[in-house]
This record gives structure tokens, C-alpha cells and sequence, in this order.
């Protein structure tokens, strides 16, 4: 079945980059993968997606120019980097995985990763 | 920006039906998804493209939508089902976009 697993949390000063890593197996690394964040006590706020396959991105609006997702196919895994850091950033950071294209769901999920943004 | 409403919280008592209400003007030309979330735990996806739902989730889970307003349906509510409720549709082909969540609580 497929399975997401997510890296450890981290912990970063404001003006920091963090780089988020998610494992894909289970099924042919070529699905669409999004990231989501979840800040303590709120909702869910979509920050972008990949293709792995093809490379193409896609981002919310807030995030582009700060946030960067990439991917590594030999090890098919999928990162999301956020740069100058601020304490707004501290979140939970989910990777999700569906059906690719437009309109589509997210059916599977990673374990999320806490970023802490402190001084 | 394209915003989904949906009320903060729903309660209901065990082995009746809750409806949880995701709102947007003309809503129903597009698929909404419905995501369940309880502490602590990743978001588990219950209902897709508006009334669909993946194997594992029981048939007491159900979806609808038309006009502006889509609707989660649980019917016979679990202890179990308590958590928070997410919708969730793509404003465009390049933005993904969540509703606000709404906390239901089975008691």
C-alpha cells in the first residue's frame, strides 16, 4: 500500500530555510504530491504541488518566491523548502499524495512534521 | 480570494445523523472533497468528488452537493467520529483551497 514517511521535526531561527523531506513507496513514485500545513489549533492551508514525473510545480499564492518543492526520483522522494522563516511558519507540514491533475484528491498522507520557528 | 465556509463546530448525540455543511457560491459546479482529522493524527480523506467513498470508510459516511452548499452526511454518528472536518475543492487549476473546519462532537 502506499506509504508516506516524513523526517524529524525541526527547530530554526527566524530568517532560517528548512527543507522537509517525504518517502514515497508502495507505488510508482509519479503521482502528484502536495504539501500541506496545519499551524497549532488551526486548519489546513495548502502551501504547492509537484509532478514528480514531469518536474512541474504548482503554489499557493502567500508561498511563492519562499517556498520551493523539488524532487529526487532515484530515491523517490519529495522535498519542500521554506526560506526566510518567520514565526508564522510554525507548523505541521503534511506531504499527500492522490490521483494526479486537476480536480484531484488527496487519498494518502505523510506522518507530518513539526517546523518550529524560534529565537 | 476563493474562501469556503463552514461552521465552527456540530454536535449531535450518538445514533443520529449529522450534516456538516461546506459553502461557496455555485459550489455545486465543482468536486468537493471531505477530510476527517481527529488530535494529533494526519487528515483521512471520507468522502471525494462529492459523494464518493474510499474502500475502508463506512457506509455510514455520505456526500452531497448542488446550488451552494455541498453537505457531509453521517449517519448513526459514533463516538468514534468525533474530530474535525475539512472540505476541500480547487479554486482554479493552480490553487488547492480548505474550508475552515468544522469540530463535531458525538455526545
Amino acid at each position: 500500500q502506499v506509504q508516506l514517511v516524513q523526517s524529524g521535526a525541526e527547530v530554526k531561527k527566524p530568517g532560517a530555510s528548512v527543507k522537509v523531506s517525504c518517502k514515497a513507496s508502495g507505488y510508482t513514485f509519479n503521482y502528484d504530491l502536495h504539501w500541506v500545513r496545519q499551524a497549532s489549533g488551526q486548519g489546513l492551508e495548502w502551501v504547492g504541488w509537484m509532478n514528480p514525473d514531469s518536474g512541474n510545480t504548482g503554489y499557493a499564492q502567500k508561498f511563492q518566491g519562499r517556498v520551493t518543492i523539488t524532487r529526487d526520483t532515484s530515491i523517490s522522494t519529495a522535498y519542500v523548502e521554506v526560506s526566510s522563516l518567520r514565526s508564522e511558519d510554525t507548523a505541521v507540514y503534511y506531504c499527500a499524495t492522490g490521483p494526479s491533475g486537476y480536480d484531484s484528491h488527496f487519498e494518502d498522507w505523510g506522518q507530518g512534521t513539526l517546523v518550529t520557528v524560534s529565537s | 480570494s476563493y474562501e469556503l465556509s463552514q461552521p465552527v463546530s456540530v454536535s449531535v448525540a450518538p445514533g443520529q445523523t449529522a450534516r456538516l455543511t461546506c459553502g461557496q457560491n455555485d459550489i455545486g459546479s465543482k468536486n468537493v472533497h471531505w477530510f476527517q482529522q481527529k488530535p494529533g493524527q494526519a487528515p483521512v480523506l471520507v468522502i471525494y468528488r462529492d459523494s464518493s467513498r474510499p474502500s475502508g470508510i463506512p457506509e455510514r459516511f455520505s456526500g452531497s452537493n448542488s446550488g451552494n452548499t455541498a453537505t457531509l452526511t453521517i449517519s448513526r454518528a459514533q463516538v468514534e467520529d468525533e474530530a474535525d472536518y475539512y472540505c476541500q475543492v480547487w479554486a482554479s487549476s493552480t490553487a488547492v483551497v480548505f474550508g475552515g473546519g468544522t469540530k463535531l462532537t458525538v455526545l
